[in-house]
């Protein structure tokens, strides 16, 4: 089964400062990673997705994630924090053995950031 | 342009009674999928509909159920409510049914407690 592993539940960094935020996958075939963000009391936003083209993967607001094949992990950053980054955010995978569309979350990463 | 709207936003029903959420998708998207979210986990996959037709289901008991609408609206039905299932449904929307590319769009989710 594939399955991601959210190496941190809680991560705190002052503004203007990086931000790194750690995820390890476990994946039979090459997989579709995805960073979605969740500010309290809102829907998910998917930050970027991964799947298979450009290793490095830009996303939206400043974000990024580098997708390292040799040490299964797909960490996002960010080089200079924002207060309103301060928000949860998920690492996903897409389970590609369903035929359907269901993507494993892990278990999240609390974003702090302090003035 | 309406993004995925759900309703309602908070309910709280006692064990053992029945609750309905409802879902609208994004114009134009046919695919509807729902989620799970306990308080300080990720999201977990429920359900998901194409074109009116259950196409995947997680691991969940037979007291969940779903129904598409030939609008690509959706509802989800919890029967027989247990304090297990207190947490965020979140509904999502795309375009396709399968594959691992398409986006997920989704919703503000409906919070539900179970006293």
């Amino acid at each position: 089964a594939q399955s991601v592993t959210q190496l941190d539940s809680h991560v705190s960094v002052s503004e203007g400062t990086p931000v790194l935020l750690r995820c390890n996958y476990s994946s039979s075939y090459s997989p579709s990673l995805f960073w979605y963000v969740q500010h309290p009391n809102k829907g998910l936003q998917l930050l970027l997705k991964y799947t298979s083209a450009a290793t490095l993967v830009k996303g939206i607001n400043g974000f990024e994630a580098e997708f390292k094949k040799s040490e299964t992990s797909f960490h996002l950053t960010k080089p200079s924090a924002h207060m309103s980054d301060a928000a949860e955010y998920f690492c996903v995978v897409s389970d590609q053995k369903t035929g359907f569309q269901k993507l494993v979350f892990g278990t999240g990463t609390r974003l702090l950031v302090s003035p | 342009d309406a993004g995925v709207t759900q309703s309602p936003t908070h309910l709280i029903k006692t064990r053992g009674q029945q609750v309905t959420l409802r879902c609208s998708p994004i114009s134009g998207h046919k695919s509807v999928s729902w989620y799970q979210q306990v308080l300080g986990q990720g999201p977990q996959f429920i359900f998901q509909y194409y074109e009116k037709e259950e196409r995947g289901r997680g691991n969940f008991p037979d007291r969940f159920s779903a129904r598409q609408f030939p609008n690509y609206s959706s509802e989800l039905n919890v029967n027989a409510l247990l304090l297990g299932d207190s947490a965020l449904y979140l509904c999502a929307s795309s375009q396709q049914t399968g594959g691992n590319t398409g986006e997920l769009f989704f919703g503000e989710g409906s919070r539900l407690t179970v006293l």
